[in-house]
């Protein structure tokens, strides 16, 4: 079983829209959640964490987690052009290791 | 606003030769991190590393790979005999005591032929 699945292909959306990504994670003692912003050719760029059940807003973004079911989501209010990367669920593991999701690709169209 | 910094961007190497991949974390952080992810896939974790000593590695951290923090400011990843398959981006990684945050370098991407 993967430790953290994200199963959505490309997501296209319009600017000015909401991006809504999706997380799973196998390990149900996980405390800490992390969503990375990657543009192609470069490293993960922190965009927000999340420890606690419910929700986190930190300007256009939201995070949403949920341990009983295990997921973790995050929205993207008023898409923006420069929001198109692909974005990365993390769950820290022992030791503080991240574990990575695949990522999901966000296309946000002009 | 600190950031960690890599050496070199880019390095082609031939199969069997040794690399070293340089990194200079922010300096007040004491916990520090190599991943790397092979084009096209997931960021994979290879190493934690605080107070000299490793604290975690995984499957992929064999014998082939060490790490190194030589000085106050420099943390080093040595592939000894690198193969085709070590061609990915290697970021280093690092994280202050109190917070939970790792903050990523810009990545060396290593070639192998």
């Amino acid at each position: 079983q993967k430790e953290v699945e994200q199963n959505s292909g490309p997501l296209s959306v319009p600017e000015g829209a909401i991006a809504s990504l999706n997380c799973t994670y196998s390990d149900r003692g996980s405390q800490s959640f992390f969503w990375y912003r990657q543009y192609s050719g470069k490293s993960p760029e922190l965009i927000m964490f999340i420890y606690s059940n419910g929700d986190k807003e930190d300007g256009r973004f939201t995070a949403q987690l949920n341990k009983a079911s295990q997921y973790v989501s995050l929205l993207i209010r008023d898409s923006q052009p420069s929001d198109s990367a692909t974005y990365l669920c993390a769950v820290k593991g022992g030791n503080n290791r991240l574990a990575f999701g695949k990522g999901n690709q966000v296309v946000v169209i002009p | 606003e600190p950031e960690v910094t890599q050496t070199p961007s880019h390095q082609v190497t031939q199969m069997g030769q040794e690399v070293i991949l340089r990194c200079v974390p922010i300096s007040n952080h004491l916990y520090f991190y190599w991943y790397r992810q092979i084009l096209g896939q997931k960021v994979e974790f290879l190493v934690s590393f605080y107070n000299n000593e490793i604290s975690e590695k995984s499957e992929i951290f064999d014998d082939q790979f060490s790490v190194e923090r030589p000085d106050g400011s420099n943390f080093t990843l040595k592939i000894r005999s690198t193969k085709l398959e070590d061609s990915a981006m290697y970021f280093c990684a690092s994280r202050e005591g109190l917070r939970e945050t790792q903050y990523f370098g810009p990545g060396t991407r290593l070639l192998v032929l």
